[in-house]
């Protein structure tokens, strides 16, 4: 069955460097998202893609963040700057183009960022 | 502002018994509501979606009930399984399909 890859698996990183995580979508997909989840609290909805521009942003994606879908299989999010309180889990989603279907979103297995 | 709240942050009951697990919303009119499931350290699984004129959906063990007036979805899991233990995950839709809010989830342990 065809999944969501993340990579990297974890990602440690110095504060005020710039990283990129990065999502293989499932290939017949056409709309992606990221999320991210601060250890012990809930999924927190970040960003989602379609038809190369972002859909919708939450208040957490400020100018630190941005996403591109670089080619037709990778989406990344990059973190410019990276702050302490920018550590958690990195969820990316993707979910298929039918109408009927859209709202069911695949996710993948997660980067884990640490910021130190 | 737009609130989803699920019942309890833990539930732990005997293996065969049924789960039950609430989400309550309030200031929302949702198209629909999904439950998804997370295992630690792994991304939330889709289960089940019932749409606003859907009472009840069923998959195999699992039944879902949206109840629009109350502003509230129960998630039952019947013949409950240690392999159930997970947390479960009520989620809306916050504008559109773009942006999808969660709950704080459901911390489910069976016993054997």
């Amino acid at each position: 069955e065809p999944e969501v890859t993340q990579t990297p698996s974890h990602q440690v990183t110095q504060m005020g460097q710039e990283v990129i995580l990065r999502c293989v979508p499932i290939s017949n997909h056409l709309y992606f998202y990221w999320y991210r989840q601060i250890l012990g609290q809930k999924v927190e909805f970040l960003v989602s893609f379609y038809n190369n521009e972002i859909s919708e942003k939450s208040e957490i994606f400020d100018d630190q963040f941005s996403v591109e879908r670089p080619d037709g299989s990778n989406f990344t999010l990059k973190i410019r700057s990276t702050k302490l309180e920018d550590s958690a889990m990195y969820f990316c989603a993707s979910s298929p183009r039918t109408s009927g279907s859209k709202e069911t979103q695949y996710f993948g297995p997660g980067t884990r960022l640490l910021v130190l | 502002s737009q609130k989803i709240e699920q019942n309890s942050e833990a539930l732990n009951i005997q293996e065969g018994k049924t789960a039950t697990l609430t989400c309550n919303y309030t200031n929302y009119s949702p198209a629909y509501l999904q439950w998804y499931r997370q295992d630690p350290g792994r991304g939330p699984v889709f289960l089940l979606l019932i749409r606003e004129n859907e009472k009840e959906k069923r998959k195999e063990r699992l039944k879902v009930t949206f109840d629009t007036t109350l502003k509230q979805s129960l998630f039952h899991i019947t013949a409950s399984q240690p392999a159930d233990s997970a947390t479960y995950l009520c989620a809306l839709p916050y504008s559109s399909a773009s942006k999808i809010i969660f709950g704080s989830g459901t911390r489910l342990s069976i016993r054997p």
